[in-house]
């Protein structure tokens, strides 16, 4: 398996466009969750789903950001509109959704809102 | 709710010196005990994880961290640490028994080793 793949690697916009991030888990994982990681807060959980159904969204900032994940091999997160304070590296992870076994993740998405 | 905390925000070490990375968790729940670490540029990777049985895991690459129940730490410890393992270093937990499984991570620990 190629492992989790995020897509783009880099992302550079203006102040009020929308971004959308996305994300393949390896196959067979039924867990799936967005982490974003800044200097000044580390490692958030923002959203994490479970056989694609969203379990916690709490740690989601506003109602700016949003995520869906459609089918088992593919999700999302979307910035409407984006601000410079949403520049971060988000990163995308999934396990098998046993707690016990890790989660594994992608490179990253390194968004920059200029 | 659970919350991880690595107080130690960068830690200097010089070569072949041994380190410690500081990791405490609190948790109404038993959780699962979790070291990744973090070279630039990159995502995170698991270093070694603790379930169950022996309190004292070791990773493949010589880093070694022990659960301590009483304390609610899972400190990492590394005997003689080389350049290459200059990386920035997390502690998560994930609960056990929850029905929901996530990771939750502590801020990071940045550890440079000197020539």
């Amino acid at each position: 398996d190629a492992g989790v793949i995020q897509s783009p690697r880099h992302e550079v916009t203006e102040m009020g466009q929308e971004v959308t991030l996305r994300c393949k888990p390896i196959s067979g994982h039924n867990s799936l969750f967005w982490y974003r990681q800044t200097m000044m807060r580390g490692l958030e959980l923002l959203i994490y789903f479970n056989n694609n159904v969203p379990i916690d969204d709490s740690g989601m900032p506003e109602d700016r950001f949003s995520a869906k994940m459609p089918n088992a091999s593919f999700s999302t997160l979307k910035i409407q509109p984006s601000e410079p304070r949403d520049s971060a590296v988000y990163f995308c992870a999934s396990s098998s959704g046993t707690g016990n076994t890790e989660a594994f993740f992608g490179q990253g998405t390194r968004l920059t809102v200029v | 709710a659970q919350s991880v905390t690595q107080l130690d925000s960068q830690v200097p070490v010089f070569e072949e010196a041994p380190v410690e990375l500081r990791c405490n968790y609190s948790s109404s729940v038993s959780v699962y005990l979790f070291w990744y670490v973090q070279y630039p540029n990159q995502g995170l990777q698991l270093l070694l994880k603790y379930l169950s049985g022996s309190t004292l895991v070791e990773s493949i690459n010589g880093f070694e961290a022990e659960f301590n129940k009483s304390q609610t730490s899972f400190h990492l410890r590394k005997p003689s640490v080389h350049i290459s393992d200059t990386a920035e270093y997390f502690c998560a937990v994930s609960p056990m028994h929850s029905g929901t499984y996530k990771y939750i991570f502590g801020t990071g620990t940045r550890l440079k080793v000197l020539a």
